[in-house]
């Protein structure tokens, strides 16, 4: 069964704004990722954040998570038409388990 | 540069008859994955290898086999494509140079099942 459930499922918004996704998940995890998929491709690694880790940043990208309520959070900052894509969380029960990914929010950036 | 590669991109196949995907990987990981994705859904996971131990996911249907001759080819074989089998599949790799399980992806092939 999926781990991650994502919203929204599609955001829309204009250049230069921020866009937030959420992440919720369903048992307990030892890390959890964000990958980035552009239409037709394969998935790319975003960032990782561990289950001791609250707050991660990396370039334009914010990941937060809360292990108390079971939800990580994907803020990326002053947007641009270029970000357009689909974007999933993905979690994992040990370090060295599978991964299992969530349906993904499609963001779009209109220029 | 070190990658994941998969072929072919695009595939189409009839109703029933046999297709292969391949993908190979110069990074020298150790764990190879395959996964289903149909359109706007998340990735499946079918099976994986570790070194050469195959792990099959419960739910992988008997239709889909996996080979993995050496650590740098793996193989997907689905012996009869029904139209249900058309999706996107993706290759992915990991290992101790990737750091904890980060994933990198081939650009995946996408299969027509007529």
């Amino acid at each position: 069964s999926q781990q991650g459930e994502e919203d929204p499922q599609a955001l829309s918004i204009q250049e230069g704004e921020n866009a937030t996704m959420n992440c919720s998940y369903k048992t307990s995890i030892n890390n959890l990722q964000w990958y980035r998929q552009n239409s037709g491709r394969g998935l790319v690694h975003l960032i990782l954040i561990r289950s001791n880790e609250r707050e991660k940043h990396s370039g334009r990208l914010r990941v937060t998570l809360d292990t108390s309520k079971k939800s990580s959070s994907l803020l990326i900052t002053a947007s641009r038409a270029a970000d357009t894509a689909s974007y999933f969380c993905a979690t994992a029960e040990t370090s060295g388990s599978r991964l299992t990914f969530g349906e993904g929010t499609q963001l779009t950036v209109n220029p | 540069d070190a990658m994941v590669i998969q072929n072919p991109r695009y595939q189409v196949t009839q109703f029933g008859k046999p297709v292969t995907l391949s993908c190979s990987q110069t990074l020298n990981h150790n764990v190879m994955y395959w996964y289903q994705q149909k359109s706007s859904q998340a990735p499946k996971l079918l099976f994986h290898y570790y070194d050469k131990d195959f792990n099959n996911e419960a739910d992988t249907p008997d239709n889909f086999q996996s080979r993995r001759p050496n650590t740098s080819f793996c193989f997907l074989d689905i012996r009869s494509p029904g139209l249900g089998d058309a999706a996107m599949y993706l290759c992915a790799t990991t290992g101790k140079s990737s750091g904890a399980n980060v994933l990198t992806f081939g650009a995946g092939s996408r299969l027509t099942v007529l």
